[in-house]
């Protein structure tokens, strides 16, 4: 059963710019949430996805921003990046949406690592 | 809101020897879950162990035991017999709603051969 797949693993930008990150769940799960981690403020929440409708969001500027497809694929989208996004961005998924029991727990993909020159 | 606080930034212990990694939270809530992640060099996050808050009974996996003390807000890890491969950088997260975690600071755990 393959994992969460993160694309692209990494990646540079400049200033300015903007970026979109992909995630696949795995099969069968329907629920996506995405992370922040930096050095200096540790693992942020950003926002979770369940069937393609935003349920949870972060407190980040509206330059973040994500979407979810009927097939549960995620993109995230950071618009006129800034140094300090530089990042690494971890998705994750679980079967549903909800706290957890049973059989839904989180699983993360590998994370895409942002560099903003 | 919720906190989660790891007051161990870094920790080591010898390899086969017992080392246990302290967390404590804040909340309101009486009803939550509660993990341990681990995130090796790889940076991608594993999980641990997980505790949910109405059960009184510590949860085990294999070498991996929680001692969950909820009137303190405390949630500890222990690992026993540590191998060279549970260096790693460990996450304490707590979770209420929906899919959204808050994880703590992270502690650093060296194995030493």
């Amino acid at each position: 059963k393959a994992g969460v797949t993160q694309t692209p693993r990494y990646l540079i930008k400049t200033r300015g710019q903007q970026v979109t990150l992909s995630c696949s769940p795995i099969s069968g799960h329907r629920s996506v949430s995405w992370y922040q981690q930096t050095p200096g403020q540790g693992l942020q929440f950003l926002f979770e996805y369940f069937s393609e409708t935003q349920r949870n969001k972060g407190n980040f500027p509206g330059r973040f921003s994500g979407r979810q497809f009927s097939n549960s694929r995620s993109e995230m989208n950071v618009s006129t990046l800034e140094l300090g996004d530089s990042a690494l961005y971890l998705c994750a998924s679980s079967l549903w949406a909800g706290a957890s029991s049973g059989a839904n727990v989180l699983t993360f993909g590998a994370g895409s690592r942002l560099t903003v020159l | 809101a919720q906190t989660v606080t790891q007051s161990q930034p870094e920790m080591s212990v010898q390899e086969a020897e017992t080392v246990t990694l302290s967390c404590t939270y804040d909340t309101s809530e009486s009803d939550y879950y509660l993990f341990w992640y681990k995130q090796p060099p790889s940076r991608q996050m594993i999980l641990v162990i997980r505790q949910e808050a109405y059960k009184q009974q510590n949860a085990t996996e294999n070498r991996f035991s929680v001692n969950f003390q909820k009137a303190a807000k405390s949630f500890s890890l222990k690992i026993s017999d540590s191998q060279l491969g549970d260096a790693a950088m460990y996450f304490c997260a707590f979770e209420t709603s929906g899919s959204r975690l808050t994880f703590g600071e992270g502690t650093q755990l060296t194995v030493n051969p």
